[in-house]
C-alpha cells in the first residue's frame, strides 16, 4: 500500500536511448511533481501537474516530457538520453490547499 | 520500514521570531540528513549533516544532527517574510551492496507574518 510509487527504482541505459519512469499515487492528491536530484544533492523541480494540467514547467530540455493520464499518475518520458541526465528522479504529490508532500523512493538513472 | 517525520507540519510566527523545525528518522544504515527550503518554484539545498553534534550555519539558519536521538533541528533566527516556505528534511541511507536511498519527510510549512 505504498502511497507514492515509482518504477523502476534503477535504470541503466545507453546514451541516445528513450526511457520512461512511471509514478503513481493512491492518496487522492491533486498535484504531482517530478524533481531531479543531482550528485551535489541539489533538488530541482522539473514539472508539476494539478488535476492533469501542467502548472510548472521549469527550464528543462524538451527531451523531457511529462504525461499525466489521470490525476493519480504522472509519468516522465525522456528522449535521446545524455550523460548529464544521470541523476535520481523523485516523484511527489500533495493535496491542493493543504500542506504536506509525499515523496516516492526515487529512480536512479544512470546513462552510460 | 524507513521513515522520516517532520514536526510541526505547519507553523505561523511573526517576523523577528526564532523558529525551530524538527526532523526525526528511523532508517537502517544512516548516511546523512539533508534540509531543503521549498519555495514556489524550486527547492534550495540548505544543509547536509553527517556528524552528530556539529552545527552547520548559513546566515540566520543553523542545523544540528543528534544521532543518538535520531533527529535534527533547523533553527532560523530573526525570521523574515522571505523565510516563508516549506522546509523539507530527507535522510540518505546506505543499502547493502547498492546505492543510497533517500527518504523524505512531509515538510514543515512555515509562514512568517509581517
Amino acid at each position: 500500500d505504498t502511497a507514492v510509487s515509482q518504477t523502476p527504482k534503477y535504470l541503466v541505459t545507453q546514451m541516445g536511448n528513450d526511457k520512461s519512469i512511471k509514478c503513481e499515487q493512491n492518496l487522492g492528491h491533486d498535484t504531482m511533481y517530478w524533481y531531479k536530484q543531482d550528485s551535489k544533492k541539489f533538488l530541482k523541480i522539473m514539472f508539476s501537474y494539478n488535476n492533469k494540467e501542467l502548472i510548472i514547467n521549469e527550464t528543462v530540455p524538451n527531451r523531457f516530457s511529462p504525461k499525466s493520464p489521470d490525476k493519480a499518475h504522472l509519468n516522465l518520458h525522456i528522449n535521446s538520453l545524455e550523460l548529464g541526465d544521470s541523476a535520481v528522479y523523485f516523484c511527489a504529490s500533495s493535496p491542493t490547499g493543504v500542506y504536506g508532500y509525499t515523496f516516492g523512493s526515487g529512480t536512479r538513472l544512470t546513462v552510460v | 520500514e524507513d521513515k522520516v517525520v517532520q514536526s510541526p507540519l505547519s507553523l505561523v510566527v511573526h517576523e523577528g521570531d526564532t523558529v525551530t523545525l524538527n526532523c526525526s528518522y528511523e532508517v537502517t544504515n544512516f548516511r546523512s540528513l539533508l534540509w531543503y527550503k521549498q519555495e514556489k518554484k524550486a527547492p534550495t539545498f540548505l544543509f547536509m549533516l553527517t556528524s552528530s553534534g556539529i552545527e552547520k550555519k548559513s546566515g540566520r539558519l543553523s542545523s544540528i544532527l543528534d544521532k543518538k536521538e535520531l533527529s535534527s533541528i533547523l533553527n532560523i533566527t530573526a525570521t523574515q517574510t522571505g523565510d516563508s516556505a516549506i522546509y523539507l528534511c530527507a535522510v540518505e541511507a546506505r543499502r547493502m551492496n547498492r546505492d543510497d536511498k533517500i527518504i523524505f519527510g512531509k515538510g514543515t510549512r512555515l509562514h512568517i507574518l509581517p
